[in-house]
């Protein structure tokens, strides 16, 4: 089985400051990590994904998150946020399979102050 | 290429009716999965179609269906509607080998009166 705990239902953070958006998982295989955002009204919008390679995944809008094997942690990061940034993002996890089951965390609702 | 798109937006049941729900994939995916979002439960998996199959399952009742077409359009369906079946219902398409990355669809808002 596999699990995902976002440990922030919300984190409010000023324009222009950093933000970590925090995501632990459990798994008893490999797995494959994401991170999605929706915007109000929106469906999910991938953000960026790590399944091998590097530990430090990059993605669009300037996200960019570590995956910490150790830690069974999988971190959002963003060193300066703007308005734009305002949305719910969401952790999720695959296990190695060859086929799709993902499980989704609760989200964190990111809103950023001006 | 087309994103996901889903039929309809919005819909408004009363208890005990039947409704479903369309979700055309992207041109060439052939993996279509449906999630039911709430505030309080989040996004849980209800099941995934490959190749007009089921491939894999949630934990729900029954009461909820689907099936996917030979084009790999898919439809949900939910019988006899309780109130707590008002969500945001989603479909996520992919090319359906391996771990691929999902592409949502706008999601269906579904009332329960």
């Amino acid at each position: 089985a596999q699990s995902v705990t976002q440990l922030d239902s919300q984190v409010p953070v000023f324009e222009e400051a950093p933000v970590e958006l925090r995501c632990n998982y459990s798994s008893s295989v490999s797995v494959y990590l994401f991170w999605y955002v929706q915007y109000p009204n929106q469906g999910l919008q991938l953000l960026l994904k790590y399944l091998s390679g590097s530990t430090l995944v990059k993605g669009i809008n300037g996200f960019e998150a570590e995956f910490n094997k150790s830690q069974t942690s999988f971190h959002l990061r963003k060193p300066s946020v703007h308005i734009s940034d305002t949305a719910e993002y969401f952790c999720a996890v695959s296990s190695s399979g060859g086929y799709q089951k993902v499980t989704f965390g609760i989200g964190t609702k990111l809103q950023v102050i001006p | 290429k087309a994103g996901v798109t889903q039929t309809p937006r919005y819909l408004i049941k009363t208890r005990g009716q039947q409704v479903t729900l369309s979700c055309s994939p992207i041109s060439g995916h052939r993996s279509v999965s449906w999630y039911q979002q709430t505030p309080g439960q989040g996004l849980q998996f209800l099941f995934e179609y490959f190749s007009e199959t089921q491939r894999n399952k949630g934990n729900f009742p029954g009461r909820f269906s689907g099936r996917q077409f030979s084009n790999s359009r898919s439809e949900m369906n939910v019988s006899t509607l309780e109130l707590g079946d008002s969500a945001l219902y989603l479909c996520a398409s992919s090319p359906g080998q391996g771990v691929d990355t999902q592409y949502f669809g706008p999601g269906t808002r579904l009332t329960v009166l």
